[in-house]
């Protein structure tokens, strides 16, 4: 089946701009997961959505960032005002949540590049 | 979640194994070993993951060291398309997210 999708695949803005990046998570997954991954090093946990709401937002770095996820499927992430250190892939992940409230294993997609001039 | 230690490279002969050990040494008894890899500009890919017992699946094995402290994530006949960075993930499996190190770069060579 299909798996997560993100778009665009690239991103170039100047500094200063206001950015949106989109992904589609696997259908039926009901948990939705964003990193960022700057050169050489791993993924960097930004939030989580469980359903429409953010459950755990404590990986966003400043209130630059923000993300929604308004149907419980396709989410958003916004960021206002970029930074050259904005710089890096934003990845997005999907997973099924067990009734026990226990995570399955995460689907990543692709990744947006995002570099901020 | 524990940290873990994997080395930060290793590389392998095309058709052998390929071994890649990571330390957690200071595990908890309900965090379970994950294993994730990333192929050059793709997002991480699910390997596998286990809780004490030895797992296998289709792409590879987990070996767990009876106290906890260590694991090995075995590929048993390594392709060139197995070349990527390899993380070692504990966590609690209703911990929702993920703290990946720097992983092992793995180079499978002809």
């Amino acid at each position: 089946g299909a798996g997560v999708s993100q778009t665009p695949s690239n991103k170039v803005t100047e500094k200063g701009k206001y950015v949106e990046l989109r992904c589609d998570p696997i259908s039926g997954h009901t948990a939705l997961y964003w990193y960022r991954q700057s050169l050489g090093q791993g993924p960097e946990f930004l939030i989580y959505f469980q359903g429409t709401g953010a459950a755990d937002d404590s990986g966003l770095p400043n209130d630059r960032f923000f993300a929604v996820r308004p149907e419980g499927s396709v989410s958003t992430l916004k960021i206002q005002r970029t930074e050259r250190g904005d710089s890096a892939v934003y990845l997005c992940a999907s997973s099924l949540t067990g009734t026990s409230g226990s995570s399955y294993e995460q689907y990543f997609g692709p990744g947006t590049r995002l570099t901020v001039t | 979640d524990a940290k873990t230690t994997q080395p930060p490279s290793m590389d392998c002969a095309e058709g052998r194994a390929a071994n890649l050990p990571c330390n957690h040494s200071t595990i908890s008894g309900n965090e379970y070993v994950y294993w994730y890899r990333q192929i050059h500009s793709q997002g991480p890919q699910y390997i596998i993951h286990g809780l004490k017992n030895n797992e296998t699946n289709e792409m590879a094995s987990l070996i767990i060291t009876e106290d906890r402290k260590s694991s090995t994530l075995i590929l048993p006949h390594a392709t060139l398309r197995d070349t990527a960075v390899y993380y070692c993930i504990v966590r609690v499996r209703r911990n929702n997210d993920m703290r990946f190190g720097a992983g092992t770069r793995l180079t499978v060579k002809p």
